[in-house]
């Protein structure tokens, strides 16, 4: 069965980066975009952005071009979303989840568990 | 990027009601429409694609409609397990926005 297992929780200072990880199992892992979404404390959600396996390339939502990175390591099937410069505003839990197979829409029918980071001095 | 707009953002309802929830799009997004169900923060859930194909397991007391900029998500008979957040997402292009949530509570 699909699963997106996700890294711990995180608490991180104010200025530093943050680099949560994502392992998936239960299928072609190279077949499939994964996605990343957050959820601030209380609030909807955002999407952040998008990252093909098979190729590396990344699609990013333009509020976090510059201070967003989506990688993956296709040996142990891992997708990562590492993310600079954090800010109070960027205390959220962080999801990753799964797109349908080979196209980029983010229709999302399996996702991660959530990785909470909290930002704070 | 395309604006969402569900509405109401809350509504309370009993058992055994019917409930209707709109999302509408800032432009056309054609059917490329789908609807989650969150509770109490844990990951979202899909329930519609396409703007009315189920997604498989869900009940088919779920249903989904529309096309273009206006979209309904339907309960026909609420049940106890149905309160919860739902929102709507469109998947017609980057970014794939959400829209605002709506959270279904007890009457």
């Amino acid at each position: 069965q699909v699963q997106l297992v996700q890294s711990g929780a995180e608490v991180k200072k104010p200025g530093a980066s943050v680099k949560v990880s994502c392992k998936a199992s239960g299928y072609t892992f190279t077949n499939y975009y994964m996605h990343w979404v957050r959820q601030a404390p209380g609030q909807g959600l955002e999407w952040m952005g998008r990252i093909n396996p098979k190729s590396g390339g990344a699609t990013y939502a333009q509020k976090f071009q510059g201070r967003v990175a989506m990688t993956r390591d296709t040996s142990i099937s891992v997708v990562y979303m590492e993310l600079s410069s954090l800010g109070s505003d960027d205390t959220a839990i962080y999801y990753c989840a799964r797109g349908p197979t080979g196209v980029v829409a983010a229709t999302l029918g399996y996702w991660g568990q959530g990785t909470l980071v909290s930002v704070s001095s | 990027d395309i604006q969402m707009t569900q509405s109401p953002s809350s509504l309370s309802a009993s058992v055994g009601d019917r409930v209707t929830i709109t999302c509408r799009a800032s432009q056309s997004i054609s059917s490329s429409l789908n609807w989650y169900q969150q509770k109490s923060e844990k990951a979202p859930k899909l329930l519609i694609y396409t703007a009315s194909t189920l997604e498989s397991g869900v009940p088919s007391r779920f249903s989904g409609s529309g096309s273009g900029t206006d979209f309904i998500l339907t309960i026909s008979s609420l049940q106890p397990e149905d309160f919860a957040t739902y929102y709507c997402q469109q998947s017609y292009s980057t970014p794939d926005t959400f829209g605002g949530g709506t959270k279904v509570e007890i009457k």
